[in-house]
């Protein structure tokens, strides 16, 4: 059973154009995030939800928009697409908001914006 | 200021030789944790090791261990024993307590290790 799994993996899309990331985590943790890996493979946040809300947004452009419908599910919506928001994308899980538990990483979403 | 330096962008070893990659952190916080995370090709981010800003030993797991310097702010990966399976970029990453940003994790810019025959 995969811990954190996100759909799809793979993303070509237009510029211009709306899509949406898929992440759901079996591990009954109550922390999502939602990260971004660009084309020198540097790591950043974006979101993060804890139990449903919203707990913190980075300098993000405001055509991404995360959605939490419950603990386990962590949704990114991104509009009109640009050519830089072509990056790697993974959604990822902890317990609590300031322990230190480890993170579980989803298997990234690779998207492409031609 | 970084919080994460890794100041080595590749890195090459021979199989079976032990090699150490470098982090330092930077924090005002007293409450941290320092994470090593590993990101072979195929992509995914597989966690190796984690240390805690209280924790009086130096961390190990299996053929991993973190050198940990409190007062000097380093964090360094030790693997024995390297593996051809070894290959892959390391991230070295913290997490802050409450005063410093509570629960994301910051990641340095990554080392790219090459084990070699």
């Amino acid at each position: 059973d995969t811990a954190v799994s996100q759909t799809p993996k793979y993303l070509v899309t237009q510029m211009g154009n709306d899509k949406s990331i898929k992440c759901e985590q079996n591990l009954g943790h109550d922390t999502m995030y939602w990260y971004k890996q660009d084309s020198k493979k540097f790591l950043k946040i974006m979101f993060s939800y804890n139990n449903k809300e919203l707990i913190i947004n980075e300098t993000v452009p405001n055509r991404f928009s995360p959605k939490s419908p419950d603990k386990a599910h962590l949704n990114l919506h991104i509009n009109s697409l640009e050519l830089g928001d072509s990056a790697v994308y993974f959604c990822a899980s902890s317990q609590g908001t300031y322990s230190f538990s480890g993170y579980t990483f989803g298997s990234g979403t690779r998207l492409t914006v031609v | 200021a970084q919080k994460i330096t890794q100041t080595q962008p590749g890195m090459f070893v021979q199989e079976k030789e032990a090699v150490t990659l470098d982090c330092t952190y930077d924090t005002s916080d007293p409450s941290y944790g320092l994470f090593w995370y590993k990101q072979p090709s195929s992509g995914e981010m597989i966690f190796l090791i984690y240390q805690g800003s209280y924790d009086q030993q130096n961390a190990t797991e299996g053929r991993y261990s973190l050198n940990f310097q409190k007062a000097r702010k380093s964090a360094n990966l030790v693997i024995s024993a390297s593996q051809l399976g070894d290959s892959a970029m390391y991230f070295c990453a913290m997490r802050e307590g409450v005063t410093g940003g509570g629960n994301k994790l910051t990641f340095g810019t990554g080392t790219q290790l090459k084990v070699e025959l």
